[in-house]
């Protein structure tokens, strides 16, 4: 059974393209989380979805941010119109249930040059 | 709490020493409990869980002690191994709403052989 599974595992845009970020969660989990993370920091919460929903995006930037749980397919997290500021690793979790006890992917490094 | 960009609080020990890290939550309503262990270029990793019911739960050389009173959190992990050496983070649960993982601010355990 495959864990949470992220990619690219690195990202590197120039300021003004657009990132995406994508995450496909254990087999069975309906609940997907997005966490970012600054180095030395802990994780924020930016976005938690369900298929086809999203739950609560209070974390997560009202400008150039945007993220998407199809029926089919994998999270998406996109990023239009990248600043310096959006460089870090950003984490995708899954649930079963959507409580509690979240399994995390290796996440994505994203750096803007 | 949550990190607001300060360096991380370190923890050295010797290897086979006992270590103890703490955390201090934010919301007396949180219901429910994490440790999760950090190693470099990683995502998080679930150790162990408590529910406000309790005050005390063990695992496999780790233990988690609940104070609700105090809002405070704390790890013990026995007979530390080089391999323990990561960022460790404790995260809360808010009631109501999408009930997201909140994360505290982190420490950086290492263990020296």
């Amino acid at each position: 059974n495959a864990g949470v599974m992220q990619n690219p595992r690195h990202l590197v845009r120039r300021r003004g393209q657009e990132a995406r970020l994508r995450c496909s969660p254990m087999k069975g989990h309906s609940h997907v989380y997005w966490y970012r993370q600054l180095p030395e920091e802990g994780l924020k919460f930016m976005v938690y979805l369900q298929k086809e929903n999203i739950i609560d995006e209070s974390g997560m930037p009202k400008e150039r941010f945007s993220a998407e749980f199809p029926k089919e397919g994998p999270s998406i997290l996109r990023i239009q119109q990248v600043v310096r500021g959006d460089s870090a690793a950003y984490f995708c979790a899954s649930s079963p249930e959507g409580l509690g006890k979240l399994f995390f992917g290796s996440g994505t490094q994203l750096s803007v040059l | 709490g949550e990190s607001v960009g300060l360096h991380l609080p370190t923890l050295s020990v010797q290897e086979g020493d006992n270590s103890i890290i703490n955390c201090a939550y934010s919301n007396s309503a949180s219901d429910y409990f994490i440790w999760y262990k950090q190693e470099s270029g990683k995502g998080p990793q679930f150790i162990i869980d408590i529910r406000s019911n309790m005050d005390k739960r063990q695992g496999q050389r780790v233990t988690v002690l609940l104070n609700k009173t105090v809002k405070h959190l704390s790890l013990q992990i026995a007979a530390t191994q080089p391999g323990d050496s990561a960022v460790y983070f404790c995260a809360e649960v808010l009631l109501g709403g999408s009930e997201k993982l909140v994360f505290g601010k982190g420490t950086k355990l290492t263990v020296n052989p």
